[in-house]
């Protein structure tokens, strides 16, 4: 059974760029949500994707957009990068539905901005 | 908004030993669920035991178990007989069981646990 898998590993930007982050949900899964983790913090709730449409959104600017695809996978854009942007990125995804509320994460993706 | 507090930013624990992580939150709803994650070095997030708060019953998964506390709102994690592997960041999490609110996991800081042999 395969589990969340996020891709790059690790990225390395410079200020202004774009950058897309990539996450494929585990097996079953159809809802994905996006976290940012700053260095020595918890996870800050980004957005969360269902039925490819942006259900919640937390306490990010426009900057950050995303998608999610018909196979339930899901992208992260971030666009003008800053320095602050830099963080692990995780993806977690869920099955919609009473009973089905734990979130399950991907390994993350480091995203350094220079 | 809900929070929630981790007090203990670091703890450390000898092997076969016994710890207990605190963890409290802040809410005015009634209906809930609470997580532990454990975050090792590798990164990936892994769900250690979750909690529904309309159960009295405190949640166990092997040698971890919860003191789930309604009123005083504290869900603390014991682990039993700690092993090496243990060593890791340890996140508590709330989950909102209302509306737009269900895709909203809120983290504590963290804790770091060190196993010692």
């Amino acid at each position: 059974d395969a589990g969340v898998t996020q891709s790059p590993t690790h990225l390395i930007k410079t200020r202004g760029q774009q950058v897309t982050l990539r996450c494929s949900p585990k097996s079953g899964h159809d809802t994905v949500s996006w976290y940012q983790q700053a260095l020595g913090q918890g996870p800050q709730f980004i957005f969360q994707y269902y039925e490819e449409e942006e259900r919640q959104r937390g306490n990010f600017p426009d900057r950050f957009s995303g998608h999610q695809f018909p196979n339930y996978s899901s992208e992260l854009n971030v666009n003008a990068l800053l320095l602050g942007d830099s963080a692990l990125y995780l993806c977690a995804s869920s099955l919609s539905g009473l009973g089905q509320e734990t979130q399950y994460f991907g390994p993350g993706t480091r995203l350094l901005v220079l | 908004a809900q929070t929630v507090t981790q007090s203990q930013p670091e703890m450390s624990v000898q092997e076969a030993e016994t710890v207990t992580l605190s963890c409290t939150y802040d809410t005015s709803e009634s209906d809930y669920y609470l997580f532990w994650y454990k975050q090792p070095p590798s990164r990936q997030m892994i769900l250690v035991i979750r909690q529904e708060a309309y159960k009295q019953q405190n949640a166990t998964e092997n040698r971890f178990s919860v003191n789930f506390q309604k009123a005083a709102k504290s869900f603390s994690l014991k682990i039993s007989d700690s092993q090496l592997g243990d060593a890791a960041m340890y996140f508590c999490a709330y989950r909102s069981s209302y509306g737009g609110s269900q895709g909203n996991l809120i983290f504590g800081k963290g804790t770091k646990l060190s196993v010692k042999p």
